[in-house]
């Protein structure tokens, strides 16, 4: 089952502008994370925000998270074309095993226009 | 450095064959390893995942197996493909401590 929904699905800007996407989810969570995904390839790692944090940076990223709203958002400041890629959040869910799964939303396609 | 490999990168097979996806981990011991599909336009459905060599636990029922021979090598199988089997393969590690996983490059997989 999807446990992170992304908002919007699909996102047109223009290059030089700031994309913002967000991601809800249901149930509680240890951390949050976002993959980004080039067409046709593998997801990659951006940034992990845990529990008890509220924002988080990485370069032109930011993201934060609000466990009382079950939301995060994460922006992409001054956007570039290579930016263009679908985006997703996913959150953990500690299995009874001891393993460390990961569930993903559907994603957010971000197209940057040069 | 940790370095995650999958093959093949595409396959066309036709319904009713058989299916091996191998996805192998160098550089790491012990990672948690999963398999993940990705049907167009949607997000990513966990198939299959495991802590330990002969480990495997499934997440959803089908006509799909896995199998972890070794540490770092990570086999999905099909006796018998289906239509609904097309769509793209992901294979990722994840250590515990680290949380973040590691996506191979994907498989590209159409059943005709």
């Amino acid at each position: 089952s999807q446990q992170g929904e992304e908002d919007p699905q699909a996102l047109s800007i223009q290059e030089g502008e700031n994309a913002t996407m967000n991601c809800s989810y249901k149930t509680s969570i240890n951390n949050l994370q976002w993959y980004r995904q080039n067409s046709g390839r593998g997801l990659v790692h951006l940034i992990l925000i845990r529990s008890n944090e509220r924002e988080k940076h990485s370069g032109r990223l930011r993201v934060t998270l609000d466990t009382s709203k079950k939301s995060s958002s994460l922006l992409i400041t001054a956007s570039r074309a290579a930016d263009t890629a679908s985006y997703f959040c996913a959150t953990d869910a500690i299995s009874g095993a001891g393993s460390y799964q990961l569930t993903f939303g559907k994603g957010t396609k971000l197209s940057v226009i040069p | 450095s940790q370095t995650i490999h999958q093959w093949p990168a595409t396959l066309v097979q036709p319904v009713g064959s058989p299916l091996s996806l191998e996805c192998t981990v160098e550089g790491t011991s012990n990672p948690n390893l999963y398999w993940y599909r990705q049907a167009a336009g949607r997000g990513l459905q966990l198939l299959f995942y495991s802590v330990g060599i002969g480990q495997i636990s499934s997440e959803v029922p089908q006509n799909l197996s896995a199998s972890r021979p070794q540490d770092r090598q990570f086999i999905l199988s099909s006796k018998k493909l289906l239509l609904s089997d097309s769509g793209f393969y992901l294979c990722a590690w994840s250590h515990r401590e680290t949380y973040g996983y590691t996506f191979g490059s994907g498989t590209r997989l159409t059943v005709v």
